[in-house]
């Protein structure tokens, strides 16, 4: 079985700093590219940050460029996210996301349950 | 970025009812449009991609058609298990884009 477990949400205040990982197991994790998906509950979700397979194709939403930096680890199948100076507006809940090949093609298939990041003062 | 609006937003219907939920593009995505289900407490599951293809375990009361920038969504018995909201997705541009959602209830 496909799975995707995230780690490292919590409570940070403007400006801070966290660092989200996605452990993943049941597939071959070096053969696909992999994505961060927010959502604000009763909202629709919204596309972070995608990466390649072999980490040389990268995308950002404008609204976190400068501030998110995704990597993956294929030795240990992990996803990372580091999220510097956050803001409120980045309250969400965060998931990873399995795409369905090698490169951004934006289907996302398999998706983690998600950590809860709280940007509050 | 590609703007995606669902309508209607919400809608009643009874078990057994024919339901139809469309998604409009700002631009031509072709066929490169997704459908997702989404459960309270629950993350959204892909339906339909590539605006008709079925994915695998998903019943076939389901369907998908469209092209360019109108899209729909057909449930075509609706059964108890299928009272969610419903997203759809644009995949043909960065960044991809969500509907705002349809939420399916009970009649």
């Amino acid at each position: 079985e496909m799975k995707l477990v995230e780690s490292g949400g919590g409570l940070v205040q403007p400006g801070g700093s966290l660092r989200l990982s996605c452990a993943a197991s049941g597939f071959t994790f070096d053969n696909y590219a992999l994505h961060w998906v927010r959502q604000i509950p009763g909202e629709g979700p919204e596309w972070v940050s995608g990466i390649s397979w072999n980490s040389e194709i990268i995308g950002y939403a404008d609204s976190v460029r400068g501030r998110f930096t995704i990597s993956k680890d294929n030795a240990d199948s992990s996803l990372f996210l580091q999220m510097d100076k956050l803001r409120l507006d980045d309250t969400a809940f965060y998931y990873c996301v399995k795409d369905r090949g090698r490169l951004l093609d934006w289907s996302f298939g398999v998706w983690g349950r998600g950590v809860l990041v709280t940007v509050s003062s | 970025d590609v703007q995606m609006t669902q309508s209607p937003s919400s809608l009643s219907a009874s078990v057994g009812d024919r339901v139809t939920i469309v998604c409009r593009a700002s631009q031509s995505t072709t066929d490169y449009l997704n459908w997702y289900q989404q459960k309270p407490g629950e993350t959204p599951k892909l339906l339909i991609q590539a605006a008709s293809a079925l994915q695998s375990g998903i019943p076939s009361r389901f369907s998908g058609s469209g092209s360019g920038t109108d899209f729909t969504l057909t449930i075509s018995s609706l059964q108890p298990e299928d009272f969610a909201t419903y997203y759809c997705q644009q995949s043909s541009s960065t960044p991809p884009t969500f509907g705002q959602g349809t939420t399916v209830e009970i009649k």
